[in-house]
């Protein structure tokens, strides 16, 4: 089984809708959890940490179950520029070696 | 304010041929990281510092060496290039090994 999996995708979606990522992960000691956003041949950029609680920012809501060891991504009224490939991040309780980087989902918004 | 910056945009080598790849940092961060990036592949760790002075494997390491110049640079090294290293590169740094990283805007090698 892959440390990190992801929805294949891809996910091509009409502005305005909401889309719903997944995100499994296989090192139950893992301890941050991080959804990252890369544009075409450009670097990953962090969209945001998720939180036990879950957390929100703006149009962004990040979920986590550490029971079934399952992270999501909604994105609500989805705009053009959401367009990207999503990456779900888990990071484990060593050192950087357990920084794992999902395979990604890629989003097209269309107008 | 730059962030994570990485040297050079772009190089192309012969097989066989060496080079190093810069990368500095100006967030004061202590942990830094060297990924490699292939179509339809996820990122994966080469190597990583997590603190100043010290170096150790990731998942990809054969074939590159790294050093930790100081607290803010981390470079890269191919001693003999290979066709299968044609690969982006990126480097990332991180205030802590749990935290979240940044990423330098990459270097695209190709060996031919």
């Amino acid at each position: 089984r892959k440390e990190v999996e992801q929805d294949p995708g891809p996910f091509n979606v009409p502005e305005g809708a909401t889309v719903a990522f997944n995100c499994t992960y296989s090192n139950s000691a893992s301890q941050s959890f991080f959804w990252y956003r890369q544009d075409c041949r450009k670097e990953p950029k962090l969209l945001m940490s998720v939180y036990s609680s879950g957390n929100e920012d703006g149009r962004f809501t990040a979920q986590l179950n550490r029971a079934s060891q399952y992270i999501s991504l909604l994105i609500r009224d989805s705009k053009l520029s959401d367009s990207a490939t999503y990456l779900c991040v888990v990071n484990g309780d060593n050192y950087g070696q357990n920084f794992v980087f999902g395979p990604g989902t890629r989003l097209s918004v269309l107008p | 304010n730059a962030g994570v910056t990485q040297t050079p945009k772009f190089q192309v080598l012969k097989t066989g041929q060496s080079m190093t790849l810069q990368c500095a940092q100006d967030m004061n961060h202590n942990s830094m990281y060297w990924y490699r990036q292939d179509p339809g592949m996820g990122l994966r760790l080469i190597y990583y510092s997590a603190s100043e002075g010290t170096t150790d494997k990731g998942e990809v390491p054969n074939g590159y060496n790294v050093s930790r110049l100081n607290k803010r640079e981390f470079s890269l090294r191919l001693e003999s290039a290979a066709p299968s290293q044609t690969s982006v590169y990126f480097c990332a740094s991180s205030r802590s090994f749990l935290d979240e990283q940044y990423f330098g805007p990459g270097t695209r090698l190709t060996v031919t």
